[in-house]
């Protein structure tokens, strides 16, 4: 079974505080996202990595930042958090193409 | 502008009656739609997907059906049940996005016992 796993199921932070999400993934998969899920939106691409310090932007990466260090690790960086930040974050892996497994959401209030 | 849209935010259907989930998109490049599955508090979890040469798939009480066409698909739940409540989202694979999937707005089904 594919484990992928959030640090965090709930976070408060406030406004202008520098925010690490992070998630690990157990099954040595090259690909990891990061998305974020909001009402209506469905869920939007933030960062994407297809390997260890590999980083690729996704549909919407501003405000946002992040690290692969080691393969199986994924951290989303709020640089300066904002309100407009406040979401549910789903980080998730694959091993090549189609189908992603994904963590069970961060949802984050910034106030 | 969305490439990939549920037009239903919800949708209530009684017990062991059908569920019909529509998704359309407008992106003919694509070529793999998938369904996930949303529980509140827990992550999306893949329920079953559709290669665009192939106009259904089955997988017990769910099936897809793709209408290249008309850019739609769908999903059925025969018979729903009350577990079935949850929030639906379509995505589909392909086009100028290469490997990433795009995902429609999602949509809530409850149904009622």
């Amino acid at each position: 079974d594919v484990k992928v796993t959030q640090s965090s199921r709930y976070l408060v932070k406030r406004t202008g505080e520098k925010v690490f999400l992070e998630c690990v993934q157990d099954m040595d998969h090259e690909n990891m996202f990061w998305y974020r899920q909001d009402p209506g939106l469905g869920l939007r691409l933030i960062y994407f990595s297809y390997d260890v310090k590999m980083k690729e932007k996704g549909d919407i990466p501003e405000g946002y930042s992040v690290s692969r260090e080691k393969k199986e690790r994924f951290s989303l960086i709020l640089e300066s958090a904002s309100t407009n930040q406040t979401s549910m974050y789903l980080c998730a892996s694959n091993p090549g193409t189609g189908v992603r497994f994904f963590g069970p959401g961060t949802r984050l209030t910034v106030t | 502008d969305q490439q990939v849209k549920q037009n239903s935010p919800s949708l209530s259907v009684q017990e062991g009656r059908i569920s019909i989930l529509n998704c359309d998109y407008t992106n003919s490049m694509f070529d793999y739609f998938l369904w996930y599955k949303k529980y509140p508090a827990e992550g999306p979890t893949f329920l079953i997907s559709i290669s665009s040469i192939k106009d259904k798939n089955e997988d017990g009480r769910f099936t897809v059906f793709l209408n290249k066409s008309a850019k739609h698909l769908s999903l059925h739940i025969v018979p729903s049940q009350p577990g079935d409540s949850a929030v639906y989202f379509c995505a589909a694979r392909g086009g100028n996005a290469g490997n990433m999937l795009t995902f429609g707005g999602g949509t809530r089904l409850m149904v009622k016992p």
